[in-house]
């Protein structure tokens, strides 16, 4: 299975803190997706990182990814209690399906 | 900002009936795919679609499940004879340049 697993399962920080999770995989992927769900609500997509690319950004969030340790990292970086949700990590071999991993559950206390 | 669709936004039904679950994708989008959530378990892959056609399907995804996209808008999954582990939420998601995009989800209760 290539499926994603993050790290930590739970994660609580401050506001204006930094949240930094982990997702480690086990097969080649073409490419690997982070998203956010809110308790019992859809997913959001947050941010695409390909095979070929190291790094990426998006206004508060970094990605990076090593496909040599197959792992990857999502940092929020000043947070806020509107970033409290599970995050998931999603790897992709080709464009016909995701693999989720269990997700990390961040809370952010005001 | 386009958005997938889903309806209805939750569904009861009894062991034993059919249900149908209906996604409006993206509209330029190309693949289409269900996912479903078991209540605090991971995000699992059902169903991809291409092409008018089932691209690839997981083992969860036996003759009791169907897929179709009956006009150029819709793309629906059926299940034929509903279990009570059928409940979950069933995510529909559409993809172009590899980004897959989800609706809100239905979720489905089988009592």
């Amino acid at each position: 299975s290539q499926q994603g697993e993050e790290d930590p399962q739970a994660l609580s920080i401050q506001e204006g803190e930094n949240a930094t999770m982990n997702c480690s995989y086990k097969t080649s992927i073409n490419n690997l997706q982070w998203y956010r769900q809110n308790s019992g609500r859809g997913l959001v997509h947050l941010i695409l990182i390909r095979s070929n690319e190291r790094e990426k950004h998006s206004g508060r969030l970094r990605v990076t990814l090593d496909t040599s340790k197959k792992s990857s990292s999502l940092l929020i970086t000043a947070s806020r209690a509107a970033d409290t949700a599970s995050y998931f990590c999603a790897t992709a071999l080709n464009d016909y399906k995701l693999s989720f991993g269990a997700g990390t559950t961040v809370t952010v206390r005001a | 900002e386009p958005e997938v669709t889903q309806t209805p936004s939750h569904q009861v039904t009894q062991m034993g009936q059919e249900v149908i679950l209906r996604c409006v994708p993206i509209s330029n989008h190309l693949y289409f795919y269900w996912y479903r959530q078991i209540l605090g378990q991971k995000v699992e892959f059902l169903v991809s679609f291409y092409n008018n056609e089932i691209s690839e399907k997981s083992e969860i995804f036996d003759d009791q499940f169907s897929v179709e996209r009956p006009d150029g808008s819709n793309f629906t999954l059926k299940i034929r004879s509903t279990k009570l582990e059928d409940s979950a939420m069933y995510f529909c998601a559409s993809n172009k340049d590899n980004e897959q995009f989800f609706g809100p989800g239905t979720r489905l209760t089988v009592l």
